[in-house]
């Protein structure tokens, strides 16, 4: 069981918006900004997207964006694409004894 | 251009011990946080351990007492000595740098498949 809890499966239809949330306690999301969210697409290594719950590295689209309120963080992707099509994971500090959590993952079909 | 290559990965016996390596290119090790972080078939993904530039070292729960993190900074080269290995060890192994500050995973390596089973 993963220590961040995600939707096991989202989908959107080209041009729409999707949202994934990313739920955790007091103890990781809700006690640093120090989310972040990973794309993989099946056989491939992760590739970061968003850190620090809403920057994102160069070359990341805008399309792309983090936020977090409480315990909750969330992923949105606008304007969905066919490439877009992935799985996506959330990653959270969880202080200095347990360092890194992540979600169990959140498989995004484009529609 | 930032690049990670992991090698070692291979089919081990329960109890057995193996060392996986990462090549790094493009930055220099010493001077970077870097990370293990596993992925089990089919499964999602674990964070293992991380080297801090000053030397300090860190692991999960789960390979504490059985894992050790490592670097060469001659070959610029990262390592998980991986001893008294499980069932449950089977996964793709990543190497990533991180960030200089916060906690992500900036650049990952390919990956090398370890498969613990006799």
């Amino acid at each position: 069981q993963s220590a961040l809890t995600q939707p096991r499966s989202v989908s959107g239809s080209p041009g729409q918006s999707v949202t994934i949330s990313c739920t955790g306690t007091s103890s990781d999301v809700g006690g640093y900004s120090y989310v972040s969210w990973y794309q993989q697409d099946p056989g491939k290594a992760p590739k970061l997207m968003i850190y620090d719950v809403s920057k994102r590295p160069s070359g990341v689209p805008d399309r792309f964006s983090g936020s977090k309120s409480g315990n909750t963080a969330s992923l949105t992707i606008s304007g969905l694409q066919a490439e877009d099509e992935a799985d996506y994971y959330c990653c959270s500090y969880a202080g200095s004894h347990t360092f890194g959590v992540f979600g169990g993952g959140t498989k995004l079909t484009v529609l | 251009e930032v690049q990670l290559v992991e090698s070692g990965g291979g089919l081990v016996q329960p109890g057995g011990s193996l060392r996986v390596s990462c090549a790094a290119s493009g930055f220099t090790v010493s001077t970077s946080y870097m990370s293990w972080v596993r992925q089990a078939p089919g499964k999602g993904l674990e964070w293992v351990s991380v080297i801090y530039s000053g030397g300090r070292t860190y692991y999960a729960d789960s390979v504490k007492g059985r894992f050790t993190i490592s670097r060469d900074n001659s070959k610029n080269t990262l390592y998980l000595q991986m001893n008294s290995l499980r069932v449950e060890d089977t996964a793709m192994y990543y190497c990533a740098r991180d960030g200089s500050s916060g906690w992500h995973h900036v650049n990952w390596g390919q990956g090398t498949l370890v498969t613990v089973s006799s």
